[in-house]
């Protein structure tokens, strides 16, 4: 079964700075879509990017990037010129392609905090 | 833009009653789940549905049961709510796969349910 480990339970960045979120999983597929999704204090939950896996260059949204490294199977979130609105709950999630109805498979999330 | 909307924000429970949350998605999606959120164990998937009548078993569906009818709505039941069910519930739905297609998980806003 897949596996989606986010090893910081917490993290927190000055407001300005930048900041990387650590994920890794655990597969035997070569084809499948990596997401990061935020949680807002008291919000809803929101797609902030995504990556498939096939491809080779890294999904840049804005502010927010990631570096994926296939061989590693690391899946790491950069967050530039952190703003306090970006404090948050951050999950990666995994889901293999092709697979039908499968759902996602998520990490269990790290808390963002940002210091003006 | 997709709206998925949950009927309670906020659900105040005995132990021992039969709670109804209900989740209803405005746009067509086949695919519907019933997550709930815990602090430091993420998201844990409940029950799943890709088809109106249709269901499959999460990770933790003990205690749980779930009634889809209509393809816009999906319910979650609590059969005898007990105190170890309280926590965040939150719903989701994506499309089915078609092709080249990420089927992204849309997240309603959450009911945080209190069972005394």
């Amino acid at each position: 079964a897949q596996t989606v480990t986010q090893s910081q339970p917490e993290m927190s960045v000055q407001e300005a700075e930048t900041v990387t979120l650590s994920c890794t999983y655990d597969t035997s597929e070569s084809d499948y879509y990596l997401f990061w999704y935020k949680q807002p204090p008291s919000r809803q939950m929101i797609l902030v990017i995504r990556q498939e896996a096939y491809k080779q260059q890294n999904a840049t949204e804005n502010r927010f990037s990631v570096n994926f490294q296939k061989a590693a199977k690391s899946f790491s979130l950069k967050i530039s010129d952190s703003q306090l609105g970006d404090a948050a709950m951050y999950f990666c999630a995994y889901r293999r392609r092709n697979s039908g109805n499968t759902p996602l498979v998520f990490g269990k999330g790290t808390r963002l905090s940002v210091i003006a | 833009d997709v709206k998925v909307t949950q009927s309670s924000r906020y659900l105040v429970k005995r132990t021992g009653e039969k709670v109804f949350l209900e989740c209803v998605q405005d746009m067509d999606h086949e695919n519907m789940f019933w997550y709930r959120q815990d602090p430091g164990l993420g998201l844990r998937l409940i029950y799943f549905s890709y088809d109106v009548k249709m269901k499959e078993k999460g990770d933790i569906p003990e205690g749980y049961s779930v009634s889809r009818e209509k393809k816009e709505r999906f319910s979650l039941i609590l059969e005898s709510a007990s105190t170890n069910q309280t926590s965040m519930y939150l719903c989701a739905s994506s499309s089915r796969p078609r092709g080249v297609s990420y089927n992204e998980q849309f997240f309603g806003p959450g009911t945080r349910l209190t069972v005394l």
